[in-house]
């Protein structure tokens, strides 16, 4: 079955820092997306990267970056010189294929950062 | 591009009522799921609609949860004799049959008194 591991449960950092959050998955599918998702205190969860598994290059976006490797079956979220808005908590996600070409989404615990000023 | 709406916001009821929530997904997003989420976990899937078909459920929703997405537009879930343990956000997401990233709506907190 599979399982997403995010084993920071809370991290606190102050503004400018980097930080990193990791994300360790389980899957016997070949063929499987991982996601990155934050929920700010107002709840909503917002979607900020896909990846899927043919591709191991990382990627950058402004102050995100995302490292996936397959070996060590880890895909983690690094956000560089931290801000306060960047306080919410983190989820990362496995796509698991349900019947009829679905899409479930199996979610980790959560990752809480606190960004200090 | 209005994104995925869900209604109520929140909802108070005592043990023992019915309750049902809706969603209004991304009008051109033919995918639709639902999720809870308790404080401190992350969502948990419940249920996924094709259209009009639903699909997929999970074991988590048992027989006093129902959910159906007519016309293959806004969905409905509903449960009955609410009990305290179903206290928890209800999201609900949707997706296109080309892009796999699910898009969530703002959540239905329930509370069951």
């Amino acid at each position: 079955a599979q399982k997403v591991t995010q084993a920071q449960t809370e991290i606190s950092v102050v503004e400018k820092e980097d930080v990193t959050l990791d994300c360790v998955y389980e899957t016997r599918d070949t063929t499987y997306y991982l996601f990155w998702y934050k929920q700010p205190p107002s709840g909503e969860l917002v979607f900020l990267i896909r990846r899927n598994s043919f591709d191991e290059q990382n990627e950058i976006s402004g102050r995100y970056s995302w490292n996936f490797q397959k070996s060590t079956s880890s895909f983690n979220f690094t956000i560089t010189a931290s801000q306060v808005v960047d306080s919410a908590v983190y989820f990362c996600a496995l796509s698991e294929a349900l019947d009829n070409y679905g899409q479930n989404f199996v979610f980790g615990p959560g990752t809480r950062l606190s960004v200090l000023p | 591009d209005t994104g995925v709406s869900q209604d109520p916001r929140h909802k108070i009821t005592k043990r023992g009522q019915n309750v049902t929530f809706r969603c209004d997904p991304i009008s051109e997003h033919n995918r639709l799921y639902w999720y809870r989420q308790t404080l401190g976990q992350g969502p948990e899937f419940l249920t996924y609609f094709q259209n009009e078909a639903q699909l997929e459920k999970s074991r988590l929703l048992s027989d006093r949860f129902s959910a159906e997405r007519p016309k293959g537009s806004f969905s409905t879930l509903e449960i009955q004799r609410t009990e305290q343990g179903d206290s928890a956000m209800y999201l609900c997401a949707s997706s296109s049959n080309i892009a796999y990233e699910q898009y969530f709506g703002p959540g239905t907190r329930l509370t069951v008194t």
